[in-house]
């Protein structure tokens, strides 16, 4: 099983509501990452989790809180978003180690409204 | 400094021509690792293919392979006998340093359409 689930597919929020989006991965992986992508971009790296502790937050504003409560899942929390953090977001894992591929989900596509 | 550079915002290839990617790189570190990923319009990163900086041999993976070039710090993605659902964004990227969970530096991506 090489796989990366993340849920929801797609997600429309307004800038006061509070959301999460969910991610799983069953591959006994230690290392996993949040990633947002604007439109005909690359993904930037927001956060790195290693061995279920924050290893790289890479200046996310707090209104963006991840969450990792065991080496399978980890969460991003969104609270009062505004509307250019309307991205899609991915989440990989990995091996921790030199060299070793990350497997990513198929993404959230987030609209804030 | 750019890390990683994809200088083809945009390629067309035939149905059943090959096709090259480019990308070039820049680190001082020895220990590296580059990849090469395909995201279709559905969003999802597809990992296709993988080369360490110690490998003596250009990396392959079915009908892709990678020409590796330490010198010039380039590591090209080749993509045999294309087909119509190869089209899709292409993105390089680079993972620096050994152990740890470190993060892949992508490049800015190339769009490549396959023409039937």
């Amino acid at each position: 099983d090489t796989e990366v689930t993340q849920t929801p597919k797609h997600l429309v929020m307004g800038m006061t509501n509070k959301k999460s989006l969910k991610c799983e991965q069953h591959m006994g992986h230690r290392a996993m990452y949040w990633y947002k992508q604007k439109a005909k971009k690359p993904p930037e790296l927001m956060f790195v989790y290693s061995y279920e502790k924050l290893s790289i937050n890479e200046s996310v504003p707090s209104r963006f809180s991840p969450e990792c409560p065991n080496s399978s899942l980890l969460n991003l929390h969104l609270h009062a978003l505004q509307p250019e953090d309307s991205a899609l977001y991915l989440c990989a894992s990995s091996q921790v180690g030199r060299g070793l591929e990350a497997f990513f989900g198929q993404g959230t596509r987030l609209t804030v409204v | 400094a750019q890390k990683i550079t994809q200088t083809q915002p945009g390629m067309f290839v035939q149905e059943k021509e090959a096709v090259t990617l480019d990308c070039t790189y820049d680190t001082s570190d020895p220990s590296y690792g580059l990849f090469w990923y395909k995201q279709p319009s559905s969003g999802e990163m597809i990992f296709l293919i993988y080369q360490g900086s110690y490998d003596q041999q250009n990396a392959t993976e079915g009908r892709y392979s990678l020409n590796f070039q330490k010198a010039r710090k380039s590591a090209n993605l080749v993509i045999s006998a294309s087909q119509l659902g190869d089209s899709a964004m292409y993105f390089c990227a680079m993972r620096e340093g050994p152990g740890s969970a470190r993060q892949l530096t992508f490049g800015s991506g190339t769009q490549l359409t396959v023409l039937p």
